[in-house]
Formats: C-alpha cells, sequence, structure tokens
C-alpha cells in the first residue's frame, strides 16, 4: 500500500519551454501533496504544499508563477515548471500524504534536464 | 538555521554487524519523526516512525529509539546487510499534516 507514482521520471527540454510533472497516490486519498526538489548531495528541499482544491502555499523563495501547482483531485497532483531555464534543472519528487497522518510517501522522482 | 541535523554525512559498517545512525533536532514541538532511506535517483522510501509519546519503535531489523530530553534520535539497523547501503534521512514533523523537516541524510555503506 501506499504507492505514489510520477511521470515522467525524466524528461530533456529545451530552454524556454514548460514541463508537466504529474504526481498520483495509487492506493490512497491524498489529501496533501508536496513537492520537494533535491540537488546533487543535498537534501531534500521543500518547494510547496498542496491541499486538494485549494491554492497551493509555496515556500521562501519559491516562485509561485514559474512553478504552477494543481491539486484537483485526492489523486493527482502536477507541477508545471514554467519556461524553463537550465537553472531549473533538478530532481524533483512529490510526496503525499493521508489525513491525519504523518506519513508522507514518496513518488520515485522526476529529473528535468534543460538545455 | 537547521532544525534537525544529521552530523555524520557517511558512515561505514561491516556486513552482520550493527549501523546506528543519528539524528539531533533544535524544535522542541516537533512530536512525530521518521526515517526514510533513500537510493541514487530514486524518491525516500519510509522506513520507521516515531510518535514522542514514545522511546523506541521496533521493526524488523529497524529500530528508533527517541531521546526527548537530548533531542536525540537514532535508527539501529541490526543486522546490516549490503542491501541497507543508501543515504538515510531523518525527518520531523510538528502537528499532523504539518512539513516534513530533514535532515542532510547519512550515506551508510555496509560492506560484505
Amino acid at each position: 500500500g501506499a504507492v505514489v507514482s510520477q511521470h515522467p521520471s525524466w524528461v530533456i527540454c529545451k530552454s524556454g519551454t514548460s514541463v508537466k510533472i504529474e504526481c498520483r497516490s495509487l492506493d490512497f486519498q491524498a489529501t496533501t501533496m508536496f513537492w520537494y526538489r533535491q540537488f546533487p548531495k543535498q537534501s531534500l528541499m521543500l518547494m510547496a504544499t498542496s491541499n486538494e482544491g485549494s491554492k497551493a502555499t509555496y515556500e521562501q523563495g519559491v516562485e509561485k508563477d514559474k512553478f504552477l501547482i494543481n491539486h484537483a483531485s485526492l489523486t493527482l497532483s502536477t507541477l508545471t515548471v514554467t519556461s524553463a531555464h537550465p537553472e531549473d534543472s533538478s530532481f524533483y519528487i512529490c510526496s503525499a500524504s493521508e489525513q491525519g497522518q504523518y506519513e508522507q510517501y514518496f513518488g520515485p522522482g522526476t529529473r528535468l534536464t534543460v538545455t | 538555521d537547521q532544525q534537525v541535523k544529521q552530523n555524520s554525512p557517511s558512515l561505514s559498517v561491516q556486513e552482520g554487524r550493527i549501523s546506528i545512525l543519528n539524528c539531533d533536532y533544535t524544535n522542541s514541538m516537533f512530536d512525530y519523526f521518521l526515517w526514510y532511506k533513500k537510493y541514487p535517483a530514486e524518491g525516500p522510501t519510509f522506513l520507521i516512525s516515531i510518535s514522542s509519546i514514545k522511546d523506541k519503535n521496533e521493526d524488523g531489523r529497524f529500530t528508533v529509539f527517541l531521546n526527548k530530553s537530548a533531542k536525540h534520535l537514532s535508527l539501529h539497523i541490526v543486522p546490516s546487510q549490503p542491501g541497507d547501503s543508501a543515504v538515510y534521512f531523518c525527518a520531523a514533523s510538528a502537528g499532523s499534516q504539518g512539513n516534513l523537516i530533514f535532515g542532510k541524510g547519512t550515506k551508510l555503506s555496509v560492506k560484505p
């Protein structure tokens, strides 16, 4: 149980284009989903938290107009990196948790490379 | 300021022996602690957790100990296996549905 999937697992795009990453909870209802970014040899950096049907809450320093998050259902959240630049290249990971639960279950991550 | 600290970036252990991974925290509002295991280019996998009302939680080869007065927790893996080689992250939360605050991780290498 508690499986979270992400799609795509890796993506290469050209500078200036937008990329959408999907995060799905496969066997539970995710009232809250989280988006993280991980730089090489560093810890997970929380980008934003989203509750189903509500606007996402972004961490300080994360541009909400650049990283668009939609959590339209209890099983799906999307992160769209708009007008991507090479510095946006990173490993993006989502996680999901059920109502009232501490545990977050993570997706396998998406490697984004912007050329 | 880091609220969750894993001061050892790496740890090397012989197969069959005990691995002890340490984590310190500063925020006394944290009431739930979790350990995650992560392989390169994969998402973290939940391992084990402990509530602040307990001082020990055990699941198979994994045991987490919590010392609230010292604001310290540790993960014990015994016996260690080569497949345990990964980066281990300690995380803490203040209240359910709250954000997890992660440490920087400890890379465990278990040698055959």
